[in-house]
């Protein structure tokens, strides 16, 4: 089992750019999340989906933010446009009954 | 809303020293708590789940336990590398299953 598979792990774009994180699940999870962390804040929620639907976006910041689960084996997130606010590490975690899986995480740098 | 609080934020001890981590938690509804190692640069390590006040487990130097109102985490003769970040977390169930509101962590360091 490969785990929770994240790309990239790092990410420096221009501000105003659109940017893509991407995430493959442990296959047979059917819960599949977006966090957010930074110092300040923490781990946030961002949306999560289950058996590839959105259950619950509210944590989304704002409209430039985005997610998709086209099948159960792949979601992206996605920022357009990009700000240096947005500089965090994202993590993607699947999760199947309980106990979260999380990947390793994708270092945003927003410049 | 659930909010999980924990203490200290951070905690130096010498190897050998034993000691405790807490985490507050207020929500409607508990389904489970959940910890978590993180070492810098990587995503979090699932540990425990807990699911009723009373509870109890165990791994390696680590049990973890649970009321109804906080948990802990104990460590005993803790080495250097039981130094990480530990991290609790609730689901809540109801409307919210399978959501994690995360705390903001305790940062363990365990001098040799």
């Amino acid at each position: 089992d490969a785990g929770v598979i994240q790309s990239p792990r790092h990410e420096v774009t221009e501000m105003g750019q659109e940017v893509t994180l991407r995430c493959k699940p442990i296959s047979g999870h059917d819960y599949l999340f977006w966090y957010r962390q930074t110092m300040m804040r923490g781990l946030e929620l961002l949306i999560y989906f289950n058996n590839n639907v959105p259950i619950d976006d509210s944590g989304m910041p704002e409209d430039r933010f985005s997610a998709k689960m086209p099948n159960a084996s792949f979601s992206t997130l996605k920022i357009q446009p990009s700000e240096p606010r947005d500089s965090a590490v994202y993590f993607c975690a699947s999760s199947f009954s309980s106990g979260y899986t999380f990947g390793s995480g994708t270092r945003l740098t927003v410049v | 809303e659930d909010q999980v609080t924990q203490s200290p934020e951070a905690l130096r001890l010498q190897e050998g020293e034993s000691s405790s981590l807490n985490c507050s938690y207020t929500v409607s509804g508990l389904r489970g708590l959940f910890w978590y190692r993180q070492d810098p640069g990587k995503g979090p390590e699932f540990l425990f789940t807990l699911y009723s006040a009373g509870e109890e487990k165990e791994k390696e130097r680590l049990k973890a336990t649970l009321t109804k109102k906080e948990s802990f985490l104990h460590i005993t003769a803790p080495k250097p590398e039981d130094s990480a970040t530990y991290l609790c977390s609730v689901d809540a169930g109801g409307t919210s299953y399978g959501k994690l509101t995360f705390g903001q962590g305790t940062i363990l360091t365990v001098h040799p």
